[in-house]
């Protein structure tokens, strides 16, 4: 057990051009999130998969976005033309529905992502 | 919509000391659970404490253990022998056992510990 794991750590892009994250949950982890998270804030949802499905989208999740996680492991996160107000940290989680434990979700480091 | 209320931005400790953070949270569920996740600078968020809230005992690891009353809808996270380590944003977290994909955070309270 890896943990979570997220690349790249950091982005820089210019407004307009078009960023992708990966997520790696932790092996065997079912349920994979996407979480935003700006300076002073915690975070807040965006999407969920459970294996392949992607099963609810937040409303902060702007046509802009869009997130694929094709084969039930790695997840990635997609933004078209960036915009100024997409400069945040992006999260990813992972949980184990068969856990045991009532779906505890385990973070990975982050995505923080800059347009200028 | 379940809140999550964080009323302390900023605290800070005496290593060694004990320190409580605050939470509070609206639900109108009655089968949920709580959380406390630990983000220090730069680094991923960590687990810290989780309730069930039909468990009526507070949870407890190591020095973190946490003061859950139900009726109050609070949920606060007691900090003791603070070590240097301890220095972070912690965040209060709650999901509902309903729609669990739904997870709500507080804003955060950023621990400072002083030697």
């Amino acid at each position: 057990d890896t943990g979570v794991s997220q690349d790249p750590r950091h982005k820089i892009t210019k407004r307009g051009q078009n960023v992708t994250f990966r997520c790696d949950p932790i092996s065997e982890h079912n349920r994979l999130y996407w979480y935003r998270q700006t300076l002073g804030q915690g975070p807040e949802f965006l999407t969920y998969f459970q294996n392949e499905a992607q099963l609810e989208k937040s409303r902060l999740l702007s046509d802009r976005f869009s997130a694929e996680r094709p084969k039930g492991s790695f997840s990635t996160l997609e933004i078209q033309r960036t915009e100024q107000g997409d400069s945040a940290m992006y999260l990813c989680a992972s949980s184990s529905t068969t856990s045991g434990w009532g779906d505890t979700q385990y973070f990975g480091p982050g995505t923080r992502l800059t347009v200028l | 919509a379940q809140t999550v209320t964080q009323s302390q931005p900023e605290m800070s400790v005496q290593e060694a000391e004990t320190v409580t953070l605050s939470c509070t949270y609206d639900t109108s569920e009655s089968d949920y659970y709580l959380f406390w996740y630990k983000q220090p600078p730069s680094r991923q968020m960590i687990l810290v404490i989780r309730q069930e809230a039909y468990k009526q005992q507070n949870a407890t690891e190591n020095r973190f253990s946490v003061n859950f009353q139900k009726a109050a809808k609070s949920f606060s996270l007691k900090i003791s022998d603070s070590q240097l380590g301890d220095a972070a944003m912690y965040f209060c977290a709650y999901r509902s056992d309903y729609n669990n994909n739904d997870m709500r955070f507080g804003a955060g309270t950023r621990l400072t510990v002083k030697p």
